[in-house]
């Protein structure tokens, strides 16, 4: 089965910074999806970033962006010009390539969450 | 559009009692997922419906159950509450049942048990 580890459960970081979330994670698929998710205090999920594991050029959405390292199996998020806005919990997720898991597993496996507190 | 929409809001049942918690995906969607969040973790995987057969089931008893109906809307079933049931309970849609797709979150039902 495979697990997903985010091994800070909070982190702060001064308005206009930049900060990165870590993720590492254990499979032993080589096809496979990872997000970031934001959830605010208003929880609602939200999808931050994706990363197919079969593409080497790491994802960016405008001031998120991700550090994917497939041989270590770590995917961190860095934020950049951080906002107030963007204070949220923050999950990573794994999710299985279907075409390789015998038929229908789409199941999102998410950590456990790191809390981001933006500072002004 | 509208997004995924849950309802109730809020629930608050005994123990040993019935719920049963609903889902509307984004129009269009054919695929729901559940996943129940316990306070300070990560969601986990339920139930994934697709063209209303059940896709994928997660590490729950038998006291879950789910359907999905012809205009796919879906309904979380949970009986014989316990304490341990309270949790926020996640709905989410995809377009289609595949990985590529990508997964929408409701703001999800909060189902306090007493």
């Amino acid at each position: 089965a495979q697990t997903v580890t985010q091994s800070q459960p909070e982190m702060s970081v001064q308005e206009a910074e930049t900060v990165t979330l870590s993720c590492t994670y254990d499979t032993s698929e080589s096809d496979y999806y990872l997000f970031w998710y934001k959830q605010p205090p208003s929880r609602q999920m939200i999808l931050v970033i994706r990363q197919e594991a079969y593409k080497q050029q790491n994802a960016t959405e405008n001031r998120f962006s991700v550090n994917f390292q497939k041989a270590a199996k770590s995917f961190s998020l860095k934020i950049s010009d951080s906002q107030l806005g963007d204070a949220a919990m923050y999950f990573c997720a794994y999710r299985s390539d279907p075409l390789n898991s015998g038929g229908s597993n789409y199941k999102l496996t998410f950590g456990k969450g790191t809390l981001l507190t933006v500072n002004p | 559009d509208a997004g995924v929409t849950q309802s109730p809001t809020h629930l608050i049942k005994t123990r040993g009692q019935q719920v049963t918690l609903r889902c509307s995906p984004i129009s269009g969607h054919k695929s729901v997922s559940w996943y129940q969040q316990v306070l300070g973790q990560g969601p986990q995987f339920i139930f994934q419906y697709y063209e209303k057969e059940e896709r994928g089931r997660g590490n729950f008893p038998d006291r879950f159950s789910a359907r999905q109906f012809p205009n796919y809307s879906s309904e979380l079933n949970v009986n014989a509450l316990l304490l341990g049931d309270s949790a926020l309970y996640l709905c989410a849609s995809s377009l289609m049942g595949l990985a590529q797709y990508e997964q929408y979150f409701g703001p999800g039902t909060r189902l306090t048990v007493t």
